[in-house]
């Protein structure tokens, strides 16, 4: 079964828009830990924000914010004022305390025109 | 520092033929991790080494699939007699403390080397 989900397959918009990914995971956890990274087409991974399971302060970094919200098993990642620069493939992924392996989802296409 | 490299990036085989991927993980880290990502998925877990020892190999689809990390350092995945359906980007990922006991730890990943089977 799908832990991770990831619904939206593409989103495009305009430069300096704001785009906000959405990710809701399944987990009998009660630690667990989220993860965003970000695939360029040159294809490397690359680590953005980690949240932990006892963790729902919402922050933000720069032009990144997150919405963790265990009450919907949510962990939605929002890019301020886009660039094209952020055009790339996102991947939400979770981490079982119990199972110990990185799951995926499948992945959102951010596609930031000038 | 020096990250995650993996070669070659590139490896077209005729369909029977074995490969061999090489990845070389960040210098210290103690997990190593191999996914397979298929052309619009996400990457799914192959297998993973805590130093020399391989943990975990329930990822791996077929006895066809092979991994090893002799030293603890570097590993190489290998799948023998290939088949289309092996087609994909694998990719590895490596992390500083073993991943069992930390897995909130980040993993470094590699820039991957896509595989086309013929």
């Amino acid at each position: 079964a799908q832990k991770v989900t990831q619904a939206q397959t593409e989103i495009s918009v305009v430069e300096k828009e704001d785009v906000t990914l959405d990710c809701v995971y399944e987990t009998r956890d009660t630690t667990y830990y989220l993860f965003w990274y970000k695939q360029p087409p040159s294809g490397e991974l690359v680590f953005l924000i980690r949240r932990n399971s006892f963790d729902e302060q919402n922050e933000i970094s720069g032009r990144y914010s997150w919405n963790f919200q265990k009450s919907t098993s949510s962990f939605n990642f929002t890019i301020t004022a886009s660039q094209v620069v952020d055009s790339a493939v996102y991947f939400c992924a979770l981490s079982e305390y119990s199972w110990g392996k990185l799951q995926f989802g499948a992945g959102t296409q951010v596609v930031v025109t000038p | 520092g020096a990250g995650v490299s993996q070669s070659p990036r590139y490896k077209v085989a005729k369909r029977g033929q074995d490969v061999a991927l090489r990845c070389d993980p960040i210098s210290g880290h103690v997990s190593l991790f191999w996914y397979q990502q298929a052309l619009g998925q996400g990457p799914e877990f192959l297998t993973y080494f805590q130093n020399e020892a391989q943990l975990d190999k329930s990822g791996l689809p077929s006895d066809r699939f092979f991994a090893e990390r002799p030293e603890g350092s570097v590993s190489t995945l290998k799948i023998q007699r290939t088949q289309q359906e092996d087609s994909a980007v694998y990719l590895c990922a490596s992390s500083p403390l073993e991943w069992w006991e930390n897995p909130q730890e980040t993993q470094y990943f590699g820039p991957g080397t896509r595989l086309l089977v013929l």
